[in-house]
């Protein structure tokens, strides 16, 4: 079965430093996601991604977010000065259409921001 | 503002228990909705989904859930559980927002089940 891949899958980084998170998602979907669960809590929609730009956003993703397509295989969230309150595990996901029931969810990345 | 909730945060079985997991939406509108299964270490998995006809949906792993629209509720269910079912389980249901849809979760409940 295709699946979405995520790298690393643990990130422990310096607050105020840059991270980027990576995914592969399955190669011939269109719509992208980024998900994130901090521990003991809920999994919050962050940005979806279509078309080489963002489609949706949440009021979590702030100007401290980005996300990228560099290369037609990658898609990346950059976070530019991480916070303690950052660290959570971060989900990619990706779907073939706009409906999400389709959706195929990466491993996840722990992001530790100490 | 829609939210879906999780009443149980922690369940605790032994093998050949029986569970049931609670999960209510608060959502007026036409709903999708979908159970995910995180096992230790692993990625989201769809375990089941609901979109309309039978309000009882099967789902893999001997896994069903009913829903109840007077009740705004999605349960969870399985009549005999296994110790390789301890494993973190996401009720959550699709926003139409009229764009994109996106899933909304609701707060997870950890299944641990002993031999």
């Amino acid at each position: 079965e295709p699946e979405v891949t995520q790298t690393p899958s643990h990130q422990v980084t310096q607050m105020g430093q840059e991270v980027i998170l990576r995914c592969v998602p399955i190669s011939n979907h269109l719509y992208f996601y980024w998900y994130r669960q901090i521990l003991g809590q809920k999994v919050e929609f962050l940005v979806s991604f279509y078309n080489n730009e963002i489609s949706e956003k949440s009021e979590i993703f702030d100007d401290q977010f980005s996300v990228e397509r560099p290369d037609g295989s990658n898609f990346t969230l950059k976070i530019r000065s991480t916070k303690l309150e950052d660290s959570a595990m971060y989900f990619c996901a990706s779907s073939g259409g706009r409906s999400v029931e389709k959706l195929f969810f990466g491993s996840g990345t722990q992001l530790s921001v100490l | 503002a829609q939210s879906v909730s999780q009443h149980n945060h922690h369940v605790i079985l032994s093998e050949a228990a029986s569970l049931e997991l609670g999960c209510n939406y608060s959502y007026g509108g036409t709903v999708n909705l979908f159970w995910y299964v995180q096992y230790p270490g692993q990625h989201l998995q769809l375990l089941l989904k609901y979109f309309s006809g039978d309000p009882l949906v099967k789902g893999i792993k001997g896994f069903e859930a009913e829903f109840i629209k007077s009740k705004f509720s999605f349960n969870l269910r399985k009549p005999s559980v296994q110790w390789s079912d301890t494993a973190e389980y996401f009720c959550a249901v699709i926003l139409f927002s009229g764009g994109y849809n996106k899933l909304i979760f609701g707060a997870g409940t950890r299944l641990a089940v002993h031999p």
